[in-house]
């Protein structure tokens, strides 16, 4: 079974820190990787996503997320964060091939503070 | 272009009662999902469906939820009878026609609390 594992509960910074959020998942075969964030009291919105070609992606509001195939990883980078990147973060993955659905990590919860 | 609608936003009730959600997806969008996120966890699938057939129900705990979309496109959660740890929010998503380089759009949930 696939399964996503993001290794951060819980991550605190000042603004202008540098983010790095991993995300490995659990799959033999080609997989479509996703980032949502969930900003307080809003829906999920997708970051960024990759499909196939350059490994290294850019996403929405600075963010970008680069795919090691060989590591099992894909994750979120943004070089300075803002109070306004608070919230919360899911990696996720689809099995590459028709009508499969998104299967969600745990998230990660990114306090910014000014 | 109006994104995924999802009614009521909050629902309490009290264990052994029944709840129904509503979802009405983005036009023209022929898949639907249904989500479960528990508190601290991540987004869980319970139901697929493409048109109005489902094409995943493998993780519906059908003695208690049900699931339809009658004419493909709006659809109907219903939880009979609710046990506390059914508190959740419940996710409505969509997408159009199944295909490698899709994407999901999100409703806002209903936050259903059972007490």
């Amino acid at each position: 079974a696939q399964s996503v594992s993001q290794h951060n509960h819980h991550v605190i910074l000042s603004e202008a820190a540098s983010l790095e959020l991993g995300c490995n998942y659990s799959y033999g075969g080609t997989v479509n990787l996703f980032w949502y964030v969930q900003y307080p009291g809003q829906h999920l919105q997708l970051l960024l996503k990759y499909f196939s070609g350059d490994p290294l992606v850019k996403g929405i509001k600075g963010f970008e997320a680069e795919f090691i195939k060989s590591k099992f990883s894909f994750n979120l980078r943004k070089p300075s964060v803002q109070w306004s990147d608070t919230a919360e973060y899911f990696c996720a993955l689809r099995r590459a091939q028709a009508g499969t659905a998104l299967i969600f990590g745990k998230g990660t919860t990114l306090s910014v503070s000014s | 272009e109006a994104g995924v609608a999802q009614s009521p936003r909050y629902k309490i009730i009290e264990k052994r009662q029944s709840v129904a959600f509503w979802c009405n997806p983005i036009s023209g969008h022929a898949t639907l999902y249904w989500y479960q996120q528990i508190l601290g966890q991540g987004p869980k699938l319970l139901i697929q469906f493409q048109n109005n057939g489902v094409v995943d129900d493998s993780q519906l705990p059908k003695d208690r939820f049900s699931a339809e979309r009658l004419k493909g496109v709006d659809s109907t959660l219903k939880i009979q009878p609710a046990k506390l740890e059914d508190s959740a929010v419940y996710l409505c998503a969509s997408s159009r026609l199944p295909g490698v380089n899709t994407e999901a759009f999100f409703g806002q949930g209903t936050r259903l609390t059972v007490v």
